[in-house]
């Protein structure tokens, strides 16, 4: 079955670019598929950051979208997630995940902790 | 704020029946199916009801889902300490055209 790992930088300066990696194990990203990142604040809810399909095509949380990009390395079988100008509340965990039907999300990373701090 | 609106907490005793509520809109709940997932302290999110009151294998019968209108609801049977986690109520939004989640609810096994 599809097994996701996030990985990257935990600590991210302000202003600065989060990168996130999703590695794609035990299936390909260029199945029939969307993919998914999600975070979560400390303490807080899930919120939606966005989803590409394996042919580049991505839905952007409006709220993000001026500074969000993903993007899809068939080649590695990854996704990448960057957020550019980054603040204090963009610390969060960061799960990528593959949506299934809506808001139907399985499997699910283990989730990579990004903290913005100088 | 969430646009879907659960409880900030729940609690029942070992063999009680509990329920969570998610109250949300027409774009939303209203519109399409729910999805529950619960979350154990620093874990990931754990898919628990899908389509509304579908349960993935592995998932025992203890845990039910349904939808009224524009609220749906979580039912957990037969409590047992190790129910004791944050559950979030997620469904597709027009507004948003992207899924929405709940606040999320802490549930407490006394």
């Amino acid at each position: 079955q599809v097994q996701l790992q996030e990985s990257g930088p935990g600590l991210v300066k302000p202003a600065g670019t989060l990168s996130l990696t999703c590695a794609v194990s035990g299936g390909s990203i260029s199945s029939d598929n969307w993919w998914t990142w999600v975070r979560q604040p400390p303490a807080k809810g899930l919120e939606w950051i966005g989803d590409i399909y394996h042919s580049g095509t991505t839905n952007y949380n409006p709220s993000l979208k001026s500074r969000v990009t993903i993007s899809v390395d068939k080649s590695k079988n990854q996704l990448s997630l960057r957020l550019s100008s980054v603040t204090a509340a963009d610390t969060a965990v960061y799960y990528c995940t593959r949506p299934r039907g809506g808001a139907w999300f399985d499997p699910w990373g283990q989730g990579t902790l990004v903290t913005v701090s100088s | 704020q969430s646009v879907l609106t659960q409880p900030p907490s729940a609690s029942g005793t070992p063999g009680q029946r509990v329920t969570i509520s998610c109250s949300g809109g027409s774009s939303n709940i209203g519109s399409y199916t729910v999805t529950w997932y619960q979350q154990l302290p620093g874990t990931a999110p754990k898919l628990l009801i899908y389509r509304t009151d579908q349960r993935p294998s592995g998932v025992p019968d203890r845990f039910s889902g349904s939808k009224s209108g524009t609220s749906a609801s979580l039912a957990i049977s037969g409590l047992q300490s190790e129910d004791e986690a944050d559950y979030y109520c997620a469904a597709w939004d027009d507004n948003l055209n992207g899924p929405v989640f709940g606040g999320g609810t802490k549930l407490t096994v006394l």
